[in-house]
């Protein structure tokens, strides 16, 4: 059973960064590229990026760039994605999702939820 | 490049079918027939329900259809049942590792 389980919810002040984690189970990790899709409040999901657990190649949307960094440890078969420079616009609900092929993305976590608030 | 262009809003009775369309330019699509549809229920994970244009995965209902033509890519919901009523997402994989999203289009169930 493919299971992706995200830490938890982070209440952050304008300016800081966040770090969420997507721990996977259930496949060869390695072997399935995983994506991070946000979705602010009341709004519809956009594409962060993504990255290979193979080699670690990533890539990332361009409005973030220079802002987020994903990260992975096959070791403990888990992701990281790191957002700094927080502002009020960055609140939204943070989702990893597994690569079936490009642009379908077939699992996905129950989500993280990132407040940024002063 | 922008987001893929839905409706906002789509509906039909139990029993009927009814079509969303998710438009972009050639770019946004990238060439490629990597087109996925996703159902996402308030307070829920997206569900994958088409990838590739009109392939289904496993679980999925044969209610849900796939297409795509030119820079318009469609996704039928045939039979309506009122658990189909959720929130529908195209995306697209627009080439150099880059994907779009369309802005949803929300279906109800009358």
């Amino acid at each position: 059973q493919v299971h992706l389980v995200q830490s938890g919810a982070e209440v952050k002040k304008p300016g800081a960064s966040v770090k969420i984690s997507c721990q996977a189970s259930g496949f060869t990790f390695t072997s399935y590229g995983i994506n991070w899709v946000r979705q602010a409040p009341g709004q519809g999901l956009e594409w962060m990026g993504w990255i290979s657990t193979y080699n670690g190649h990533t890539s990332y949307a361009q409005k973030l760039q220079g802002r987020v960094t994903m990260t992975t440890d096959t070791s403990t078969s888990t992701l990281y994605m790191e957002l700094r420079s927080l502002r009020s616009d960055d609140t939204a609900v943070y989702y990893c999702a597994r690569a079936l092929v490009a642009a379908s993305f077939d699992y996905w976590g129950q989500g993280t939820l990132v407040t940024v608030s002063s | 490049q922008s987001a893929l262009t839905q409706p906002p809003s789509a509906s039909g009775s139990p029993g009927q079918s009814v079509t969303i369309s998710c438009t972009g330019t050639s770019s946004d699509f990238g060439g490629y027939n990597y087109v996925s549809w996703y159902q996402q229920h308030p307070g829920k994970a997206p569900k994958l329900m088409i990838y590739e244009v009109t392939k289904r995965p496993s679980g999925v209902p044969d209610r849900f259809s796939g297409s795509k033509s030119g820079n318009t890519a469609s996704l039928t919901v045939s039979g309506l049942q009122t658990e189909d009523e959720a929130y529908y997402y195209c995306s697209s994989y627009a080439g150099s590792n880059n994907f779009l999203f369309g802005g949803g289009t929300k279906l109800t169930v009358l």
